[in-house]
């Protein structure tokens, strides 16, 4: 069964460095989203990406945060000088179209440690 | 703003019982997700419904668009479907999620 890919795993960064967090998402899908869940708490919405642009962004999605699609399969979210209220799991999700035959694809995300 | 809640926050259940995980939303949605988070974190989709009901193996999700609530349940739980379950609607391109239901099944 295709794969929503992240890398890394896992990453650890000193507070003020920036991050690049990867996304590959199955190939035939057209919507692509970030989310990020601060441990012990509820998964967030961050930003939607189709054709090459933000659809929509939350209040967390401030100048901080960037995402591209640089080469027509990966899918980047990056941070730049980040603090130590960014460590979370980010989690990357894609889907077909939207609508109600189209489910949602998640990786299995990157876990941003801020130190 | 939609407000997802789930009930129970934590179950712990014996090896077999029949499980059942609530949730409840404020606003009109297009569509409901039900999804599992395994402790290694990654969320995993089971259901996308917005009437009735679907059944896959064990597990059955019904949903109440009048009422604005949904419930899953597994039937025969075993030790394996020890997860988080999250409850998740969709509206303007996007999920709001609940809290999280923190299932364990002892053996």
């Amino acid at each position: 069964e295709p794969e929503v890919t992240q890398t890394p795993s896992h990453q650890v960064t000193q507070m003020g460095q920036e991050v690049i967090l990867r996304c590959v998402p199955i190939s035939n899908h057209l919507y692509f989203y970030w989310y990020r869940q601060i441990l012990g708490q509820k998964v967030e919405f961050l930003v939607s990406f189709y054709n090459n642009e933000i659809s929509e962004k939350s209040e967390i999605f401030d100048d901080q945060f960037s995402v591209e699609r640089p080469d027509g399969s990966n899918f980047t979210l990056k941070i730049r000088s980040t603090k130590l209220e960014d460590s979370a799991m980010y989690f990357c999700a894609s889907r077909v179209g939207t609508g109600l035959f189209y489910g949602y694809t998640f990786g299995s995300g990157t876990r941003l440690t801020v130190v | 703003k939609n407000e997802v809640e789930q009930s129970p926050q934590n179950l712990t259940a014996q090896e077999g019982e029949f499980i059942t995980i609530n949730c409840s939303y404020s606003v009109g949605i297009s569509a409901l997700h039900w999804l599992q988070q395994h402790p290694g974190g990654g969320i995993v989709s089971l259901f996308m419904l917005s009437s009735g009901k679907k059944k896959h193996g064990r597990l059955i999700a019904t949903i109440n668009i009048q009422e604005k609530h949904s419930s899953l349940h597994i039937t025969a739980s075993h030790p394996r479907d020890s997860a988080v379950y999250i409850c998740a609607v969709e509206g303007a391109q996007k999920l709001v999620f609940g809290q999280g239901t923190r299932l364990t099944i002892n053996p």
